[in-house]
């Protein structure tokens, strides 16, 4: 059974970095089949994608959070991690991390979620 | 405001059915990119409800159903179970911005 697991603080200051771990279980980050995903849902609004990762390192993130975002993984530990720099009250939301397949035709979508960690940035 | 667009609200009785529409552009929908359907329900993982526009992983019920054409895609949703109330969303990729995109999201209320 496929797990995933977002842990970090729930507060970070502004202008701080925000940091989370996602634990991934039932399947190793490093078999090479799967990207992983980082999501995030502010209060009262939509999904907006942060970026992915292949675990060799390739990384793609979203242009408009390209220049603060960070995105790895720990295979050791079989963990994602996701780090944000500079943040403002405008990165208050859930985040999640996801696995994601690759469906052909440069698609990609997210078959199994974490259950979301509300960050709030506020000083 | 999302790149793709859905109703902000749909609902039915128990036992009807209900669609929920994705509009686009050429730029992700109308470029042949597949849509994928999510739903968030309340205190739990949000759930995979259709990949590549129409398919349905296994164990989503086949009450769910969807379909892709031009600019837009829809979900369609049977047999309305009280269950079923929460948030869904569509996904896209956009060729001109290089992200994947959503929409806003769609509350489902069973009445």
């Amino acid at each position: 059974q496929v797990q995933l697991q977002e842990s970090g603080p729930g507060l970070v200051k502004p202008s701080q970095t925000l940091s989370l771990t996602c634990s991934v279980s039932g399947v190793s980050i490093s078999s090479g089949d799967y990207y992983w995903s980082w999501i995030r849902q502010p209060p009262g609004k939509g999904l907006e994608w942060i970026g992915y990762m292949y675990y060799r390192g390739n990384t793609y993130y979203n242009p408009s959070l390209k220049s603060r975002v960070t995105i790895s993984v720990d295979t050791s530990k079989n963990q994602l991690s996701l780090k944000l720099s500079s943040v403002t009250a405008a990165d208050t939301a859930v985040y999640y991390c996801a696995r994601v397949q690759y469906y052909g035709s440069g698609t990609y979508y997210n078959d199994y979620w974490g259950q979301g960690t509300l960050v709030t940035v506020s000083s | 405001q999302s790149v793709l667009t859905q109703p902000p609200s749909v609902s039915g009785a128990p036992g009807q059915r209900v669609t929920i529409s994705c509009t686009g552009s050429s730029s992700h929908i109308g470029a042949g990119y597949d849509v994928h359907w999510y739903q968030l329900l309340p205190g739990t993982a949000p759930k995979l409800l259709i990949f590549g526009s129409t398919n349905r992983p296994s164990g989503v019920p086949d009450r769910f159903s969807a379909s892709k054409s031009g600019t837009s895609a829809s979900l369609a949703i049977t047999g309305l179970q009280a269950e079923d109330e929460g948030d869904y969303y569509c996904q896209s990729y956009d060729s001109s911005l290089n992200v994947w995109v959503f929409g806003g999201g769609t509350k489902l209320t069973v009445l």
